[in-house]
Formats: C-alpha cells, structure tokens, sequence
C-alpha cells in the first residue's frame, strides 16, 4: 500500500497571497502524480499529469512541479482568488501491471476576499 | 460522449442490506476505480481493475466485494451494508496516460 502525503491539511489565505502545498509519495514503481481541484459534491477536476523527474507544468496562476527521486511535488497559486477555494488532492500512480492510483487526503484551501 | 456513468445517484439503506453500485465507461480504458471520499480522508481506494477480468484490493475493500463485467463494466457490490459505509463513492477510469475520468458520484447512506 502507498503511502501519499499532503500538507498542510487546511490553509487560509487572503486574496492576493500566493501559496503552495506538498506532496510526497513513495518512488519506488513510479509511473505518474496527478493534481486535482475538487470542490464538494462534485467529481474531481484534474489540473497537471506529470511523469518525468523535473516535470514542471502551468495553468494560468497554478503551476506544479515533481521530484520523482525524492518523492515529492508541489502545486503553487500565485495571486490566490476567492474561486480558488477548493480542495487540492494529489494522487500517485505505480505501474504494478495496472495503474494502482492512490490519492492522499487534500489540501482544504480557502481564500479570503 | 459519455465518459463515466455511475448509478444511482443517491441511496438509502438499511443496516444489513445488500445492493450494487454501476459504473460504465465508453472511452475503452482498461483501468477502472471505486473509490471512496470521507472527510478529511481524501479519496481511498476500496479496488481496482487493471484489464476485464482482473480486479485488485485497495487501501479499504473490507465489506465489499467488485465485478468486472466486461471492459465497459466495473460493479461495486455491499453484500450487508453497515452505518461505517455511508459515503460518497466515485467511479474513476483511465486509459493509460493523462487523467482519471470519474463518475459524478453517488451519496450513499446506512442506517
């Protein structure tokens, strides 16, 4: 069983701040780590797919980036804004002659106008 | 274009009852996920299917038991439903690259 871990469990900011959490997962049979924003009673909504040590990727204000020989990765949003509050769930993916996908328990994010 | 249906949306049962969650893709993806969200836990993965006719145990599958059917098909079955199974449950897919696609979910409650 993977073991991924996020943090801070919860955040609050004002608008305007920038802010950034971490993920770390195991990186023995790494295939991939996803980022999703989910917001309650609705079905998770991907952000970044990344493979590669060193992977970095950008959204508008929300940018990722993966370490997959330490085991890490961090989601950063420059400029939070009130919409931004949301849950943000990392999961890691291990090639096991399947694509096992555990997620970790979310940063609960919430922003301030 | 359908992506991931999952049914029922909604749920009431009874400690001790038995009943199926559906979930079907139409994007041919060989992997297919039921997982389960609680708060302040995240998504937990009850199991997973690697290809039609292989299912695997994830971080919580005691209390439930999976069918895949075929490709398109993944079930989630609670053989005597507990109060400890109330939950949000999402089906997800995956094709091999890029993102999980989930169902919209279903809010299942036991009492």
């Amino acid at each position: 069983i993977l073991n991924v871990e996020q943090s801070p469990q919860s955040l609050h900011v004002q608008e305007g701040d920038s802010t950034n959490f971490t993920c770390s997962f195991p990186s023995s049979n790494f295939y991939a780590l996803h980022w999703y924003r989910w917001e309650t009673a609705k079905s998770p909504e991907a952000l970044f797919v990344m493979t590669l040590n060193g992977d970095e990727k950008k959204k508008g204000r929300i940018s990722a980036t993966l370490n997959t020989k330490e085991g890490y990765s961090y989601l950063y949003i420059k400029g939070s804004q009130p919409e931004d509050s949301a849950t943000y769930l990392c999961a890691s993916q291990i090639n096991t002659g399947g694509f096992k996908t555990i997620f970790g328990a979310g940063t609960r994010l919430f922003v301030k106008a | 274009n359908a992506g991931v249906t999952q049914t029922p949306k909604f749920q009431v049962l009874k400690t001790g009852q038995s009943m199926t969650l559906q979930c079907a893709q139409d994007m041919n993806h060989n992997s297919m996920y039921w997982y389960r969200q609680d708060p302040g836990m995240g998504l937990r993965l009850i199991y997973y299917s690697a290809s039609e006719g292989t299912t695997d145990k994830g971080e919580v599958p005691n209390g439930y038991n999976v069918s895949r059917l075929n490709k398109r098909e993944f079930s989630l079955r609670l053989e005597s439903a507990a109060p400890s199974q109330t939950s949000v449950y999402f089906c997800a897919s995956y094709g091999g690259s890029g993102k999980l696609f989930f169902g919209s979910g279903t809010q299942l409650s036991v009492l």
